[in-house]
């Protein structure tokens, strides 16, 4: 199984500002996602970010508001910008990964993020 | 469009079976999930269907039907640490689309 590790893992954020979140996976994995659980709801899909090209976003997310880096196989970044109460959530980066024993998709820890 | 309909709660007693139902409409399918969040956790891989029929893994099984867009989780011999949000997902060429989640309590 994939280990996967994001950064923060909380955070307290003032209002206007923004943050970059980082996940960091063990091993090479063809694709990995951005997703967002805003309280007492269930998870959405941000986008899934492309290694050495844009992000590809899902309606409702626009590449201004949630920059996506993807330099390689293993690490990507989340960046919300100019945030306001409404971007507190927990954003989890996962990976789709294929081993002999089946496919799964695996997340990571969550990085939850309040805006005051 | 996308739809993934799964109860909202559910209550059961600890050592009883529970089944979740999940029924969903999606454009493309390439399998179906199951995970566990707990409170103020991450979610966490519980199952994983592509063909039909039903999987076992220990106290959980997952069943699907790809003809009737239908699956189930369920879960034997109920600990109350089962109590925790069951998440129904299908996957889109890796992409996953949720269902709102069942809450399920499970009492002694």
């Amino acid at each position: 199984s994939a280990v996967i590790s994001q950064k923060p893992s909380r955070d307290i954020c003032q209002r206007g500002t923004s943050l970059t979140i980082q996940c960091q996976v063990d091993s090479q994995v063809t694709m990995m996602f951005w997703y967002r659980q805003q309280p007492g709801q269930s998870l959405t899909l941000i986008a899934t970010a492309n290694q050495g090209s844009e992000a590809t976003y899902e309606s409702g997310f626009v590449i201004d508001k949630f920059p996506i880096s993807r330099p390689n196989l293993t690490f990507s970044t989340l960046t919300v910008s100019n945030m306001s109460p409404e971007d507190s959530s927990i954003y989890l980066c996962s990976v789709w990964s294929t081993a002999s024993s089946g496919n799964t998709i695996y997340f990571g820890e969550g990085s939850w993020l309040t805006v005051v | 469009g996308q739809n993934i309909d799964q109860p909202t709660e559910m209550t059961a007693t600890e050592g009883a079976i529970v089944q979740i139902n999940c029924t969903y409409q999606t454009s493309g399918f390439n399998g179906l999930f199951w995970y566990q969040q707990h409170a103020g956790e991450a979610p966490t891989f519980l199952s994983y269907n592509v063909l039909d029929g039903l999987e076992e893994k220990g106290r959980f099984s997952s069943f699907l039907s790809r003809s009737k867009g239908y699956s189930y989780l369920l879960l034997k011999e109920l600990q109350m640490k089962d109590s925790a949000s069951y998440l129904c997902a299908v996957s889109n060429t890796g992409k996953l689309i949720f269902g709102q989640g069942t809450t399920l309590q499970v009492k002694p």
